[in-house]
């Protein structure tokens, strides 16, 4: 059964640090991997999708790599600001697993300190 | 367009009580995912539509639960009787499945608390 997990469950820096947010998960043969913040009583949003082919993606301040055979990603955040204080959740998709089953993460919980 | 929109944003009830939760998905998405989230289970997949149509519902926890799809526009998720361990934030989701996996659109959530 695939265990997305994320550490650590939070973390606090102060603004115009890079940071790096991990995701690892227990099975390999994943479909893609997806990075998504979610906001204090809002919904997720989606920031990147890795497909499994793929090593990396970019948006902006944002890069997301992927090593499958280690079973981990991680999230890449350049030079942050207190407008990037969210949860950042990673999700997974399995090979043979329907489209809406995304695997969750908890997330981390970023703050980003002024 | 308005994006995932979902009712009520809140809902208090009684135990016992029947619960039922509302979602429209974006115009012209074809697959629509109804979540649950708690701080002890994190982000769970109860039910996913693909052209109205219940493709999986593992994810539903027991029979008090039920959910429907009647048209592109519109999705219910029912709870029946509820019990305070239903409490929790319930998110829909929507999107458009072709050749390949698209990302999900979620809406902002209902906050269920069962007393």
């Amino acid at each position: 059964k695939q265990e997305v997990t994320q550490i650590p469950a939070a973390l606090s820096v102060p603004e115009g640090e890079n940071l790096v947010l991990n995701c690892s998960f227990t099975d390999s043969a994943i479909y893609n991997l997806q990075w998504f913040r979610q906001d204090p009583g809002k919904g997720l949003t989606s920031l990147l999708l890795i497909q499994s082919s793929q090593r990396e993606q970019t948006s902006g301040r944002l890069n997301a790599s992927l090593d499958k055979s280690s079973g981990r990603s991680t999230l890449y955040i350049a030079a942050s600001q207190p407008g990037d204080s969210a949860t950042y959740l990673c999700a997974v998709m399995n090979y043979g697993g329907s489209q809406g089953n995304l695997i969750f993460g908890k997330g981390t919980k970023l703050s980003v300190k002024p | 367009d308005a994006g995932v929109i979902q009712s009520p944003r809140h809902e208090v009830t009684e135990m016992g009580q029947e619960v039922t939760l509302r979602c429209k998905p974006i115009s012209g998405h074809n697959s629509l995912f109804w979540y649950r989230q708690t701080m002890m289970r994190g982000l769970e997949l109860l039910i996913y539509f693909n052209n109205n149509v219940p493709i999986d519902d593992s994810g539903m926890p027991e029979d008090r639960f039920s959910a429907k799809m009647p048209n592109a526009s519109f999705s219910t998720l029912k709870i029946q009787p509820s019990e305070p361990r239903d409490s929790a934030v319930y998110f829909c989701a929507s999107s458009f499945s072709g050749l390949a996996v698209d990302t999900q659109y979620f809406g902002p959530g209902t906050r269920l608390t069962v007393l």
